[in-house]
C-alpha cells in the first residue's frame, strides 16, 4: 500500500539553526500539507501546497517557515532559524486532486527537538 | 469559528467492553468528518470518514461512527475493545470551503486486560 514517507524520524537541532524536514508524498497525489503537534497538544494545520504554490497557510506559518517541492517526488518544510517553541512532531500529508470522497494520508512524522 | 471538541481527554475501558468516543464540531454547514488514530510513536492513521450519504459509516479495525446533524456530533464506537486499540484518537473536520483539517484535542484510550 502506498504511503507518505518522512525523514528523518527524529532531528535534534540547536536554537537558531536551520532545519529541513523532508517528505515523499504518495506518487499520484497533488495536494500536500504540513501539520505539527506540540507535545500534549492538538494537531495543527501549517500549510497546504498545490501546483507549486502555497494554497493556504495558518498564522503559525510565519516568515520563518517555507515549503518547497524541489523535484517531482520530495516536499520539504524549512524552518529558517529554529526556536525552542518549534519543538514538535511535524506531519506531512498528501491527497489526490479529487477532494470529493478523498482523504489526506499522513506520514509517520518527524520529531523535531530544538535545544 | 470552526472548531472540534472532544470532551473526554482520557478514557479507560476493560478489554471486551464497548467504547464510544465523543466528538462535536462547530460549523455552519455539513463538513467532511474524520477519525484518526495515533498509536504511541506512530503517525496518524485514518479510521473512517464521512462525506455524505449514509450517516453510519464503517471503518477499519471494527470501528464505526455516526453523524448526527442535529447534534453536530460524529461519535466513534466499537462494540468490543481489544488491548491493541490503546492509542490516541483524533476527530477532525474538513470544511468544504477550505483545504485544511481542524483537529480536536484528542482522547487517549487506555485498555485494561
Amino acid at each position: 500500500e502506498p504511503e507518505v514517507t518522512q525523514t528523518p524520524s527524529h532531528q535534534v537541532t540547536q536554537m537558531g539553526q536551520e532545519v529541513i524536514l523532508r517528505c515523499v508524498p504518495i506518487s499520484n497525489h497533488l495536494y500536500f500539507y504540513w501539520y505539527r503537534q506540540i507535545l500534549g497538544q492538538k494537531v495543527e494545520f501549517l500549510v497546504s501546497f498545490y501546483n507549486n504554490e502555497i494554497s493556504e497557510k495558518s498564522e503559525i506559518f510565519d516568515d520563518q517557515f517555507s515549503v518547497e517541492r524541489p523535484d517531482g517526488s520530495n516536499f520539504t518544510l524549512k524552518i529558517r532559524s529554529t526556536k525552542l517553541e518549534d519543538s514538535a512532531m511535524y506531519f506531512c500529508a498528501s491527497r489526490t486532486p479529487d477532494r470529493q470522497n478523498t482523504e489526506a494520508f499522513f506520514g509517520q512524522g518527524t520529531r523535531l527537538t530544538v535545544v | 469559528a470552526q472548531s472540534v471538541t472532544q470532551p473526554d481527554i482520557h478514557i479507560t475501558v476493560s478489554e471486551g467492553a464497548s467504547l464510544e468516543l465523543r466528538c462535536n464540531y462547530s460549523y455552519g454547514a455539513t463538513p467532511y468528518l474524520f477519525w484518526y488514530v495515533q498509536s504511541p510513536g506512530q503517525g496518524l492513521q485514518l479510521l473512517l470518514k464521512y462525506f455524505s450519504g449514509d450517516t453510519l459509516v464503517q471503518g477499519i479495525k471494527g470501528f464505526e461512527a455516526e453523524f448526527k446533524r442535529s447534534q453536530s456530533s460524529f461519535n466513534l464506537r466499537k462494540p468490543s475493545v481489544h488491548w491493541s486499540d490503546a492509542a490516541e484518537y483524533f476527530c477532525a473536520v474538513g470544511p468544504y470551503n477550505t483545504d485544511k483539517l481542524i483537529f480536536g484535542t484528542g482522547t487517549r484510550l487506555q485498555v485494561f486486560p
